[in-house]
Formats: C-alpha cells, sequence, structure tokens
C-alpha cells in the first residue's frame, strides 16, 4: 500500500466556519508534511511531524492548526480562514525525516473560504 | 536559503525528446528530486539524484552536475500522458528534519 488518502476532496467554508482535514498514511511512515498549493505555483511546506513531534512549522498563522494523534493520522484544523486561504492542501509522508526520503503526496483536499 | 530555477513552460511534439533544466543554489547539497504532477492532482515522485550522472528509468532519466549546480530531466518517446508540471525540489535540512522546496516548475504540453 502506497497510498496516502486525504479527506474531504472538496470543502467550502465560510469565515466563521471551523473545520478539519484528514490525512492518513499505512505505509508506516513516520514523517508528515501539510503543504498548501496556490493554482500554478509549486507547493509550499507549512507543517512537518516526525514522529508524531511537530518538527517544522513554517511561520503558518494560527488560524491553521495541526495534529499528529498518532503516527498514521494527521490532521489540520481550520478556523476562522479567509478568502485567500483557498487552495489546494496537500498531505504527503515519508520514510523519515533524517535522510531526504521521497515523499509520497495525498491527493490534496481543495478548499475555498466564502 | 535555497533557488531553483526552471523554465515555466515547454512545447514539444508527440513521440519526440524533451529536455527539462532545473539550476539551483544551494546552501548544502543533500540530492535533487523531480516530480511530475497532473492538473489538479498530487505530484508524483520521479527520481532523486544524489551522485552526479544520469539514471535511467525507462523513458524518464535525470541528470546531476554537483559542481554545476544543474540538472536537467529527459521524457523520450513523449506521450500526450506527459503533458504535466514538472517539478524540481532540494531537500533543506533543518530542526532535524528535512523540508522539500520546490521550484516554480515547468509546464509540459504535448502536442499531436
Amino acid at each position: 500500500d502506497t497510498e496516502v488518502t486525504q479527506t474531504p476532496k472538496h470543502l467550502v467554508m465560510g469565515m466563521t466556519n471551523k473545520k478539519s482535514l484528514k490525512c492518513e498514511q499505512h505505509m508506516g511512515h513516520r514523517a508528515m508534511y501539510w503543504y498548501k498549493q496556490k493554482a500554478k505555483k509549486p507547493p509550499e511546506l507549512m507543517f512537518v511531524y516526525s514522529y508524531e513531534k511537530l518538527s517544522i512549522n513554517e511561520s503558518v498563522p494560527s488560524r491553521f492548526s495541526p495534529e499528529c494523534p498518532n503516527s498514521s493520522l494527521l490532521n489540520l484544523h481550520l478556523h476562522a480562514l479567509q478568502p485567500e486561504d483557498s487552495a489546494l492542501y496537500l498531505c504527503a509522508s515519508s520514510q523519515g525525516s533524517g535522510t531526504p526520503y521521497e515523499q509520497y503526496f495525498g491527493p490534496g483536499t481543495r478548499l475555498t473560504v466564502t | 536559503g535555497q533557488n531553483i530555477d526552471q523554465p515555466t513552460e515547454m512545447t514539444a511534439t508527440e513521440g519526440a525528446i524533451v529536455q527539462i533544466n532545473c539550476t539551483y543554489q544551494t546552501s548544502g547539497f543533500n540530492g535533487l528530486f523531480w516530480y511530475q504532477q497532473h492538473a489538479g492532482e498530487a505530484p508524483t515522485f520521479l527520481s532523486y539524484n544524489v551522485l552526479d550522472g544520469l539514471e535511467e528509468k525507462g523513458r524518464f532519466s535525470s541528470f546531476l552536475s554537483r559542481s554545476k549546480g544543474y540538472s536537467y530531466l529527459l521524457l523520450k518517446e513523449l506521450q500526450m500522458k506527459d503533458s504535466a508540471s514538472y517539478l524540481c525540489a532540494v531537500p533543506d535540512s533543518g530542526a532535524g528534519s528535512y523540508q522539500l522546496t520546490f521550484g516554480k516548475g515547468t509546464k509540459l504540453s504535448v502536442i499531436p
């Protein structure tokens, strides 16, 4: 199983809503990542979890809150988002984080903030 | 810091060969990745080079020259399904974890 799954596929939310994005992998990977990708731009790293601990937070606003309940799951909690936060949110995982292993990406959640 | 440069767009004909270049400047080198991303889909891993030279994998090959800060992705026998963005990425070590910095991507259009 070399798959990273993400739910939901699409999400439309208002600026006062609270929602969560979910990501799951069963490859035994110990590093998991959240990226944000705007149209025609490359993915931008938001957070890295290594062995279930947050190791990198790329100065992301606090309206995005990551959570890693266990080694297979990664959540991104959203609250009071702005329209400019509309983007494709990609989850990825890799074997570890101490070596530049390849990252496997999920299909993404297309988020629209109204 | 990392600086990655690749052409924005390229067009090539079905059945032909195309070379997508990537130049990089990094504070420390930990290899270079190539990813393919179809419109609206997730990036998928194509190759990872850490040593100089050419690595071949089917119709796709990737080349690295560390002294020149240069890599290219070579696609042979182009097919329509190869129309996608090709992202060059370098890992940057920080806080005990390797994070990828992506180039802006090269959008390849394959025409009949």
